[in-house]
């Protein structure tokens, strides 16, 4: 079946530095989306990318659809300590189910 | 504007019961997929139900069954309960049966001992 390859599986970072986390399938998708999950939460989406090549931003994130349709990646500016928690990558294919990655857990250092 | 809301948040059950979750969905939203989230992993898509039909599931055993209402709200049930259904089962709410862009609840914790 179709899965996603999530990376870092973890990053410990200083505040202030940038973040950088991906995405890669060997299916392609119509739709990527990313979102964050806070202990005890449920998952919150923060972009949403319909198109190839396409890049879009949300305040300090900004999130590309990999030309090839396989493939997606999520950039965070400037850390703050709010940024903590696990981000997803989710691929919606033809089926219009999601897949999930295994997420990518944010540390901030002190 | 309420949003997702699932019931309970926490539950503990022995091997071998039945259990059942409940969700209620975003207003203005009359679709309800579940997913299962196991520690450390991402969520599994469990199945979707608009119409108040089962219109899409993933690859989950029959022991997994659900139900819409006329109110859209959602219900899923487990039979014979087993150590590994130990998860947040998480229910995501949209409009139409697109899946993008879907409001998910805070979850439902289910401990099998």
């Amino acid at each position: 079946g179709q899965q996603l390859n999530q990376s870092p599986q973890s990053m410990f970072i200083q505040e202030g530095e940038d973040v950088s986390m991906n995405c890669t399938s060997s299916s392609i998708f119509n739709t990527w989306l990313w979102y964050k999950q806070d202990p005890g939460e449920g998952p919150v989406l923060l972009i949403a990318l319909y198109k190839a090549g396409e890049l879009t931003s949300n305040g300090r994130l900004t999130a590309q659809f990999g030309i090839t349709r396989k493939d997606s990646f999520l950039n965070i500016s400037a850390s703050i300590p709010s940024d903590v928690g696990i981000y997803f990558c989710a691929g919606v294919g033809r089926d219009d189910k999601i897949i999930f990655g295994k997420g990518t857990r944010l540390h901030i250092l002190p | 504007d309420a949003g997702v809301t699932q019931s309970p948040t926490h539950l503990i059950k022995t091997r071998g019961q039945q259990v059942t979750l409940r969700c209620s969905p975003k207003s203005g939203h009359d679709t309800v997929s579940w997913y299962q989230q196991a520690l450390g992993q991402g969520p599994q898509f469990i199945f979707q139900y608009y119409e108040e039909e089962e219109r899409q599931r993933g690859n989950f055993p029959d022991r997994f069954s659900g139900h819409q209402f006329p109110n859209y709200s959602s219900e899923l049930n487990v039979n014979a309960l087993l150590l590994g259904d130990s998860a947040l089962y998480l229910c995501a709410s949209t409009s139409g049966t697109g899946l993008t862009e879907a409001f998910f609840g805070q979850g439902t914790r289910l401990t099998v001992v």
